[in-house]
């Protein structure tokens, strides 16, 4: 099955700054990547997604790039600020997305320091 | 977008006993997920719930343990049987559409005591 690998899996930035997590996942028929962003004590919300036929995307200052050749794909927050500190999680699904599960990484837990 | 209502939000329990969660979603979906996290952890699926069979579990869960319900394409249940405090977890249910994101219950905190 999927196996998908987080890090770092903490991340402290000065505000301002920009933070960038990486995943790898293993299984190559995966080509939906949603990043998740879970504040203490409340659900995951999907900050961001990515699907196989694409290498980039931006949404303001959240960015997901994908390698499908080294099944890598990353998140990159710039302009860091205090309320972008939670617990960010990325996952990979294969292409039957809605009847197939997630596989989530293990976790990155950001702090922006003010 | 999805909107699921889980209940209860939490509860403390005696070991021993069981705790059955319910979700229910705001429109028909085919597939139904159970989720656990476990404090400062990942997401691990326990389950996923398809109308009309029976759940597929994943490694390490059984149905003995986690029986679960899906009576119709809105709702499901999870029962959490015969608790130990290592149950203490946070159990979430998620619903996928198509090629749209996976959306959320706001979580059952389950304390086991």
């Amino acid at each position: 099955g999927e196996n998908v690998e987080q890090h770092p899996s903490t991340l402290s930035v000065q505000e301002g700054d920009s933070a960038v997590i990486k995943c790898t996942y293993s299984d190559s028929a995966s080509n939906y990547f949603p990043w998740y962003k879970q504040e203490l004590g409340k659900r995951p919300q999907l900050i961001i997604d990515i699907r196989s036929n694409v290498g980039e995307k931006k949404d303001q200052r959240i960015a997901v790039t994908l390698n499908k050749t080294a099944k890598h794909f990353s998140l990159h927050i710039t302009e860091t600020q205090p309320e972008d500190s939670a617990v960010y999680f990325c996952a990979a699904t294969g292409p039957n997305f809605g009847n197939e599960k997630l596989t989530f990484g293990t976790g990155t837990r950001l702090t922006i320091i003010p | 977008s999805a909107v699921i209502s889980q209940k209860p939000s939490r509860d403390i329990c005696q070991r021993g006993t069981s705790l059955t969660i319910q979700c229910q979603v705001d429109s028909q979906v085919t597939m139904m997920f159970w989720y656990r996290q476990q404090p400062g952890q990942s997401l691990t699926l326990i389950a996923t719930a398809n109308q009309g069979s029976e759940a597929t579990y994943e490694s390490g869960f059984v149905i003995d343990k986690f029986p679960i319900s899906r009576p119709n394409l809105t709702f499901s249940t999870l029962t959490v049987s015969n608790m130990s405090p290592e149950d203490s977890s946070i159990y979430l249910c998620s619903v996928g559409r198509g090629d749209t994101e996976a959306f959320f219950g706001q979580g059952t905190r389950l304390t086991v005591v």
